[in-house]
């Protein structure tokens, strides 16, 4: 089973400045079997990005998502109030999903 | 508009059965897998298994094979987690999320099932 580490784990930024998060799988991952979700306090996930570096509909250009292989990058270049959340990465492989930990965005 | 609406929250004590539901509505609901996540309080989400309505076609993740079971009824579209014994470990948020075919992630989640199991 293939297995995602995210960091930092917490990432304490102010609004408008740029976030950068990662996720590491433990063998190598398909790009089109990796996506991200955005989840806020009492919310179900919502899809961000899909394939790697598509961003899923509605979601503004300032997310962006990038990476091959086992490391995989989502930015958000410059952070609005609403986006302080948990991001977590996803991977699809040989039938079963994995998530990792998830990174908390909070504001400083 | 695609919708996914899941049944309300349960509190069960501990050996008790439960079935949630996952009702989709808006799209072809045959056509799309849905999968089932669980998040423990104050924890990440963990993928349990998914299924396809269309035929049935059911895959478990390892940590929940033989401990929930995963169904679908297509002709209320309408997908289903079920406990034969609850117990405590099992209180968590359970999301059902549509997976399009061929593809890797959840487009659309319902909103969420809370199940508390307490005795």
């Amino acid at each position: 089973e293939i297995v995602l580490t995210q960091s930092p784990g917490t990432l304490s930024l102010s609004p408008g400045e740029r976030a950068t998060l990662s996720c590491r799988a433990s063998q190598s991952v398909s790009i089109s079997h990796l996506a991200w979700y955005q989840q806020k306090p009492g919310q179900a996930p919502r899809l961000l990005i899909y394939d790697a570096s598509s961003r899923a509909t509605g979601i503004p250009d300032r997310f962006s998502g990038s990476g091959s292989g086992t490391d995989f990058t989502l930015i958000i270049s410059r952070l609005e109030p609403e986006d302080f959340a948990v991001y977590y990465c996803q991977q699809y492989d040989n039938s079963v999903w994995t998530f990792g930990q998830g990174t908390k965005v909070e504001i400083k | 508009e695609v919708q996914l609406v899941q049944s309300g929250a349960e509190v069960k004590k501990p050996g008790q059965s439960l079935k949630i539901s996952c009702k989709g509505s808006g799209y072809s609901f045959t056509n799309y897998w849905i999968a089932w996540v669980r998040q423990m309080p104050g924890k990440g989400l963990e993928w349990m298994g998914i299924i396809y309505p269309g035929d049935s076609e059911t895959r478990y993740s390892p940590s929940f094979q033989g401990q929930v079971t995963i169904s679908a009824d297509k002709s209320i579209s309408t997908a289903y987690l079920q406990w034969s014994s609850l117990k405590a470990s099992d209180t968590a948020m359970y999301y059902c999320a549509r997976k399009p075919d061929s593809r890797s992630y959840s487009d659309y989640w319902g909103q969420g099932a809370l199940v508390t199991v307490s005795s």
